[in-house]
């Protein structure tokens, strides 16, 4: 069965800094997909960023990137400039590619709080 | 922009009733998806449903659990006899494709059990 990890219950940053969160997972497979979510206070969930385990080519969507080391199976996610607005929890997600299963494998999740 | 809509927003219930949490996923969308999260852990995968059956399930959900697409339109997830640990957001989810395409997610539905 499929693990992820977030070693980082907390952190903290400060505005227009850049803060990166780690997220290690478990899979036999080689291939899958990778997923950061964000979940404001609202609580809806919402895809900050994917990665899909074939391309070795790291993904960035804006101010947000990640470093992806698929031989140490981990997934860390890089925000850039943060905004007070990225204050949220951020969760790590891993999705199989084999075996007919199309759910998502979270991790517990880390609150990042951006500091004015 | 579509977006998947859960009503109601929160629904408080006595330990023994049922319940009936809707969703309306996005009208294209294909693969629909329930999941939880009991408040301040991480959020849980119960179930999947494609082409109008159940193509995958967890430990959690067990019989007291059931899914629906009545009408095309709405999923539901019927909780037939609550406990006090169905306490939790539940989150319905829905995707267009397999794979890497991205799950859009409800605002989710806020459950208290007492």
């Amino acid at each position: 069965a499929q693990t992820v990890t977030q070693s980082q219950p907390e952190m903290s940053v400060q505005e227009a800094e850049t803060v990166t969160l780690s997220c290690t997972y478990d899979t036999s497979e080689n291939n899958y997909y990778l997923f950061w979510y964000k979940q404001p206070p609202s609580r809806q969930m919402i895809l900050v960023i994917r990665q899909e385990a074939y391309k070795q080519q790291n993904a960035t969507e804006n101010r947000f990137s990640v470093n992806f080391q698929k031989a140490a199976k981990s997934f860390s996610l890089k925000i850039s400039d943060s905004q007070l607005g990225d204050t949220a929890m951020y969760f790590c997600a891993f999705r199989a590619t084999q075996g007919g299963s199309e759910k998502l494998v979270f991790g517990k999740g880390t609150k990042l709080t951006v500091n004015p | 922009e579509p977006e998947v809509t859960q009503t109601p927003s929160h629904q408080v219930t006595q330990m023994g009733q049922e319940v009936i949490l809707r969703c309306v996923p996005i009208s294209n969308h294909l693969y629909f998806y329930w999941y939880r999260q009991i408040l301040g852990q991480k959020v849980e995968f119960l179930v999947s449903f494609y082409n109008n059956e159940i193509s995958e399930k967890s430990e959690i959900f067990d019989d007291q659990f059931s899914v629906e697409r009545p009408d095309g339109s709405n999923f539901t997830l019927k909780i037939r006899s609550t406990k006090l640990e169905d306490s939790a957001m539940y989150f319905c989810a829905s995707n267009l494709e397999a794979g890497f395409t991205e799950a859009f997610f409800g605002q989710g539905t806020r459950l208290t059990v007492v």
